[in-house]
């Protein structure tokens, strides 16, 4: 069964950078047929695609935070990270790590995200 | 980039039918996939692709679509369906992803 583990300090400073890590175990992140993906939901709102990592090194940013987004990966250790800078109170958030498939056929294409992590609250103040 | 737009709320008697819907231009060219969210866990997917259910997803759960708006039926609702429920779906102009904004469905 894959499952996906995120990691971090759960308090960052304001103008500082997030830094988190997803593990991915029962599973490999080469695996040509998914993305991986980190997702946010500031608390008591709904979910927010922050971007998505393919595990050759390609990446897709939400245009909203692309400027401070850098999404990574490290095949070697099952991992892909993700750095968000000059953070402030707006992106105190629960952050979620996912395995996003991507299906792309006659009948239909889609994207779905199939395993989720347990989630870590990253919240930002002095 | 695109859009998805849900209604805030929907409730249901238990036992009966109800649809939630799922607006937006990037429906008219992708399937929308849907999550289930109770208070306090991750969220969990529901209805992938044309009308696909991942294991352990019950049947009463299926998925839908028609022009630019997706929908998720749940056929007798049980208490146990009462949580938030998301769409998503592929951006029409590249590799994105959107989320619709949820809908919080109460079993009455």
């Amino acid at each position: 069964q894959l499952q996906l583990q995120e990691s971090g300090p759960g308090l960052v400073k304001p103008s500082e950078t997030l830094s988190l890590t997803c593990t991915v175990s029962g599973g490999s992140i080469s695996s040509s047929s998914y993305y991986w993906g980190w997702i946010r939901q500031p608390p008591g709102k709904g979910l927010e695609w922050i971007g998505s990592i393919y595990y050759s090194g390609s990446t897709y940013y939400n245009p909203s935070l692309k400027s401070r987004v850098t999404i990574s990966v490290d095949t070697s250790k099952n991992q892909f990270s993700l750095k968000l800078s000059s953070v402030t109170a707006a992106d105190t958030a629960v952050y979620y790590c996912a395995r996003l498939g991507n299906v792309a056929a006659v009948a239909g294409s889609y994207y779905y995200f199939d395993y989720w992590g347990q989630g870590t609250l990253v919240t930002v103040s002095s | 980039s695109s859009q998805l737009t849900q209604d805030p709320a929907v409730s249901v008697a238990l036992g009966q039918t109800v649809s939630i819907a799922c607006q937006g231009d990037t429906l008219r060219n992708y399937y929308a996939s849907w999550y289930q969210q109770k208070p306090g866990q991750s969220p969990v997917l529901v209805i992938y692709g044309q009308n696909n259910r991942p294991s352990g997803i019950p049947d009463r759960f299926s998925g839908s679509s028609s022009g630019d708006t997706a929908s998720l039926t749940i056929t007798g609702a049980q208490a146990e369906d009462e949580a938030d429920y998301y769409c998503n779906s592929r951006d029409n102009n590249d590799n994105h992803v959107v989320f619709g904004g949820g809908t919080k469905l109460t079993v009455l």
